[in-house]
């Protein structure tokens, strides 16, 4: 079946510096989905990415889907305090979605 | 829009025991999840539902039971609680799923089976 991986599983950073999570399935995707859960919180939708190769920026976040739609990453740049959370993607094709198992950001002020 | 509300928040159950969690959504979603988290990992997709009176099996669904009576609500039935369903368990709702649309999580239900 789908499995999408995610790594790293945890990463702390200063406050500043720069962060990348990476998503990657075993088949090709339909489209890949981005959240945010802060500790204790629920996922927040963050953005959706559908075509190959597809670039989209929020601010200090880029999502980029790769060109084989099987991988995806997050990059946050000058990270803050306001950062800290689990980051998922989370994968379709067809009726099924699978999540990663998240990468955990903690950020040093 | 009150969005996806979810109750309990949280339950401490007996092995054994069983339980409705409760999950409801007002912003007329055709398509309803009910997903699990375990410490430290992703969501796990036990149901889903594609509109009332339509419900299908995800990754995880042994050990529950749904119902979609109406487009609101999507309750999860746990009959025979175990230990290895402590968790939390998250509703979501979306509007369509073809189009990939973004879903809405609710908070959140914490269970401990002991």
């Amino acid at each position: 079946g789908q499995q999408v991986m995610q790594i790293p599983q945890y990463q702390h950073v200063q406050e500043g510096e720069d962060f990348t999570t990476y998503c990657n399935s075993s088949t090709t995707l339909s489209n890949i989905q981005w959240y945010k859960q802060r500790p204790g919180g629920h996922p927040v939708f963050l953005i959706q990415l559908v075509k190959s190769g597809e670039v989209k920026k929020q601010k200090r976040l880029t999502f980029q889907f790769g060109e084989a739609k099987k991988n995806s990453s997050l990059h946050i740049t000058a990270t803050q305090t306001t950062d800290v959370g689990t980051y998922f993607c989370a994968g379709r094709r067809n009726n099924d979605m699978r999540f990663g198992a998240g990468t955990r950001l903690t950020v040093k002020p | 829009n009150a969005g996806v509300t979810q109750t309990p928040k949280f339950r401490i159950l007996k092995i054994g025991q069983s339980m409705t969690l409760q999950c409801t959504q007002d912003m007329n979603h055709n398509y309803m999840y009910w997903y699990r988290q375990d410490p430290g990992m992703g969501l796990k997709l036990i149901y889903y539902s594609v509109g009332a009176g339509i419900t299908d099996k995800g990754e995880v669904p042994n050990g529950y039971n749904v119902s979609r009576s109406t487009t609101e609500d999507f309750p999860l039935r746990l009959e025979l609680a175990a230990p290895s369903q402590t968790s939390v368990y998250f509703c979501a709702s979306s509007y369509d799923i073809n189009s990939g649309e973004t879903q809405y999580f609710g908070p959140g239900t914490r269970l401990l089976v002991l």
